[in-house]
């Protein structure tokens, strides 16, 4: 199985100021197809996951241009210009070029 | 919109069975793979078993093999997870997901607001 392996655990922000979280995967992600198949979501408290990123770097309807996601191969990055309150709760990394498809254990951002 | 409604959890035994079902509108229901990702109370996530729109792709994470079966009716637009010899390890909230029209390689596209099984004496 390919283990995705996320960083911080936690991050502790302050509200206007940047973020940004790792992923790194224990193979390559590239598809045969060309593409890269990483996936970013958004947990908030109390709340079912929801897709922001997918592609490496495409931005889901309707989700602010302040989160961006960027890497290649195994090396991954989504970060957040400017954080607002509303971005607190836990983001996921997932990979679906193989199955079974995994997750990162998750980055808990919280606001200082 | 893409709307995906569980239903089914619930307190059980171990040992014991239950089966979830999501009914999903919004989409055209046969055309796309489905799945279920299930979290365990304060844990991450995690992957349980995929089929693709036609049913004719299954596929499970080696925790649930043989124990879980995923199905669909198109006709109804529903899917179901029949989960049998349930343990303690599977309390979790679990999660529809819409995945896409093909299965490899696959992104979660939508997730219900899920349903709670429990698996307690």
């Amino acid at each position: 199985d390919v283990v995705m392996t996320q960083s911080p655990l936690s991050l502790p922000v302050t509200l206007g100021q940047p973020a940004s979280i790792s992923c790194r995967s224990s193979q390559s992600l590239a598809y045969s197809d060309g593409h890269t198949y990483l996936n970013w979501f958004h947990q908030r408290p109390g709340q079912s996951p929801r897709r922001l990123i997918y592609m490496v770097s495409n931005r889901e309807y309707g989700v602010p241009d302040r989160f961006s996601g960027s890497g290649s191969g195994t090396e991954f990055t989504l970060k957040i210009s400017r954080v607002e309150a509303e971005d607190v709760g836990v983001y996921y990394c997932m990979q679906g070029t193989n199955w079974p498809l995994t997750f990162g254990g998750g980055t808990k951002v919280e606001i200082k | 919109e893409v709307q995906l409604l569980e239903s089914g959890g619930g307190l059980i035994q171990p040992g014991g069975s239950v089966r979830l079902s999501c009914a999903a509108s919004g989409f055209t229901f046969s055309t796309y793979a489905m799945s279920w990702v299930r979290q365990a109370p304060g844990k991450g996530l995690e992957w349980v078993s995929v089929i693709s729109g036609g049913g004719d792709s299954i596929y499970y994470g080696d925790s649930v093999k043989g124990r879980f079966t995923i199905s669909r009716d198109n006709s109804k637009n529903t899917l179901y997870l029949q989960m049998n010899s349930l343990r303690a390890e599977d309390t979790a909230m679990y999660y529809c997901t819409k995945v896409g029209v093909i299965i490899i390689p696959a992104s979660i596209q939508n997730w219900g607001q899920g349903t709670l099984v429990t698996v307690s004496s």
